[in-house]
């Protein structure tokens, strides 16, 4: 079955860029109904949606974070990535990923383990 | 943006009970809610999309309903395993997606 598995840096600097991937097994990121989700959820807080991506590259962010925020893909890996820059310790969260679907207007399913991020010198 | 508020926050409850959570949209999302339940050091789990589907494999004492701007999701008979963290996440606005800040449901 589908699963996704993120990876990321674990510790980064305050200012410096957040960069974590999502790989996808069992199944294809370039399924026609499917988009690719962030969301983080800060330590004892609740969730937060980072934004979502489709396989042709069509991207969408939070406004409150939009400035900041690049998702991307790989589809030759089957992989997607989060990059957040300037970050500052209000970053530091457990950062999920999950398919979206079916469509834009779907339900998160299923989600990875999730990476925590610290924001630290 | 959609504002989700869920109530109450927190619910303490006995195995056996039958537990009622509250969702309530700042607008219309049509059927466009979903639940997820989340463990402590667990990735969130869905347990109903649009309002009222159960998901595969989710016991059928889980069961949600409502439309519009008001959704409940109901747990018939709480099992132990039931004890975790429940949010529900709009998808109307597909462009702001948003999620309730979380009942948390603890064993009384």
């Amino acid at each position: 079955q589908l699963q996704l598995q993120e990876s990321g840096p674990g510790l980064v600097k305050p200012s410096e860029t957040l960069s974590v991937t999502c790989t996808v097994s069992g199944g294809s990121i370039s399924s026609s109904s499917d988009y690719w989700g962030w969301i983080r959820q800060p330590p004892g807080k609740g969730l937060e949606w980072i934004g979502t991506m489709y396989y042709s590259g069509s991207t969408y962010y939070n406004p409150s974070l939009t400035s900041r925020v690049t998702i991307s893909v790989d589809t030759s890996k089957n992989q997607f990535s989060l990059k957040l820059n300037s970050v500052t310790a209000a970053d530091t969260a457990l950062y999920y990923c999950a398919r979206l679907g079916p469509g834009l207007a779907g339900w998160f399913d299923p989600w990875g383990q999730g990476t925590l991020v610290t924001v630290s010198s | 943006d959609i504002q989700m508020t869920q109530s109450p926050s927190s619910l303490s409850a006995s195995v056996g009970d039958r537990v009622t959570i509250t969702c309530r949209a700042s607008q219309s999302i049509s059927s466009y809610l979903n639940w997820y339940q989340q463990k402590p050091g667990k990735a969130p789990k869905l347990l109903i999309y649009a309002a009222s589907s159960l998901q595969s494999g989710v016991p059928s004492r889980f069961s949600g309903s409502g439309s519009g701007t008001d959704f409940t999701l109901t747990i018939s008979s709480l099992q132990t395993e039931d004890f975790a963290t429940y949010y529900c996440q709009q998808s109307y606005n597909t462009l702001r997606i948003t999620f309730g800040q979380g009942t948390r449901l603890e064993m009384k």
